[in-house]
C-alpha cells in the first residue's frame, strides 16, 4: 500500500492476556518506529529498527513489551500479561534511512483498551 | 540527550489572524527539526522539516517554520489561520550525532475560532 498500515485498528483485551500489534511500513523504508500515545498526551518512544542493525529498545517500559521486525518489512509489537496502564494508542512509523534527514510517516494507530 | 519543549498546551487564535506555535529544543549535535499535525482519531501527518540551509522552511497547508540556532527554537507559523487548522501539533527533533530516533514534544492544541 501507499502508506503505513497498522492492524488491528482497535483491540479490547482482558487484563493479563497477551496482544500482538502489527505494522506494515512503506515499501523501501529501512527505518521503523513504535510509539505509544496515552489519551491526551504526547508520543512516548518505544523501539526503533534500522535495517539490519540491532534495534534501539531503550524506550520499552518493561520486559512485558517486545518487538520484532523481519528484514525491512512487517513488525509486530507484543505486550504480554497486559495491564490497564497499557491502554493507549500504539503508533507505528517508517522512514527512509540515510542519516536522519528523512521524515517519518505514521500509521493510523492501534487503540488498545485493557479491561 | 535530546529534548523538545512546547511551552504552550493550548493556543487560541481567531480565524484569519496569524498563528504561532512555539517549539524549543536541546541536542548535543546539529538538529534535524520536524513539525507534525494530528487530527482527532488520526495518526500524525508530516508538515515540514528543517535539515540545513535557509532558516525559513515552508511546508504543507500554508505553514512555515523558522529555525533560530541562537535561541534553539523552531516555531511554527501561518499568516492566516483557518478553522480547519484546529488540531494537535507536535514538534520533533533528531540529533545527527545520535541514533535516529525522533524525540517529540508534548504537543500544543491549536483552536482556531470562527
Amino acid at each position: 500500500g501507499a502508506g503505513v498500515s497498522q492492524s488491528p485498528s482497535n483491540k479490547v483485551t482482558e487484563k493479563g492476556k497477551d496482544v500482538e500489534l502489527r505494522c506494515d511500513p512503506i515499501s523501501g523504508h529501512t527505518a521503523l518506529y513504535w510509539y505509544r500515545q496515552r489519551l491526551g498526551q504526547g508520543l512516548e518512544f518505544l523501539i526503533y529498527f534500522q535495517g539490519n542493525s540491532a534495534p534501539d529498545k531503550s524506550g520499552l517500559p518493561s520486559d512485558r513489551f517486545s518487538a520484532e521486525r523481519t528484514g525491512e518489512s512487517v513488525s509486530t509489537l507484543t505486550i504480554q500479561r497486559t495491564q490497564q496502564e497499557d491502554s493507549a494508542v500504539y503508533l507505528c512509523a517508517s522512514s527512509l534511512g540515510g542519516g536522519g534527514r528523512a521524515e517519518a510517516f505514521f500509521g493510523q494507530g492501534t487503540r488498545l483498551t485493557v479491561v | 540527550a535530546q529534548s523538545v519543549a512546547q511551552p504552550e498546551d493550548q493556543v487560541n487564535v481567531a480565524e484569519g489572524n496569524p498563528l504561532t506555535v512555539k517549539c524549543t529544543y536541546s541536542v548535543s549535535g546539529n538538529p534535524y527539526l520536524f513539525w507534525y499535525v494530528q487530527y482527532p482519531n488520526r495518526g500524525l501527518q508530516f508538515l515540514l522539516k528543517y535539515i540545513t540551509g535557509d532558516n525559513l522552511v515552508k511546508g504543507s497547508y500554508g505553514f512555515e517554520a523558522e529555525f533560530n540556532k541562537s535561541q534553539t527554537s523552531f516555531h511554527l507559523k501561518k499568516p492566516s489561520a483557518l478553522v480547519s487548522d484546529s488540531a494537535l501539533y507536535f514538534c520533533a527533533v533528531r540529533d545527527n550525532n545520535y541514533g535516529q530516533n525522533f524525540v517529540f514534544g508534548p504537543g500544543t492544541r491549536l483552536s482556531v475560532l470562527p
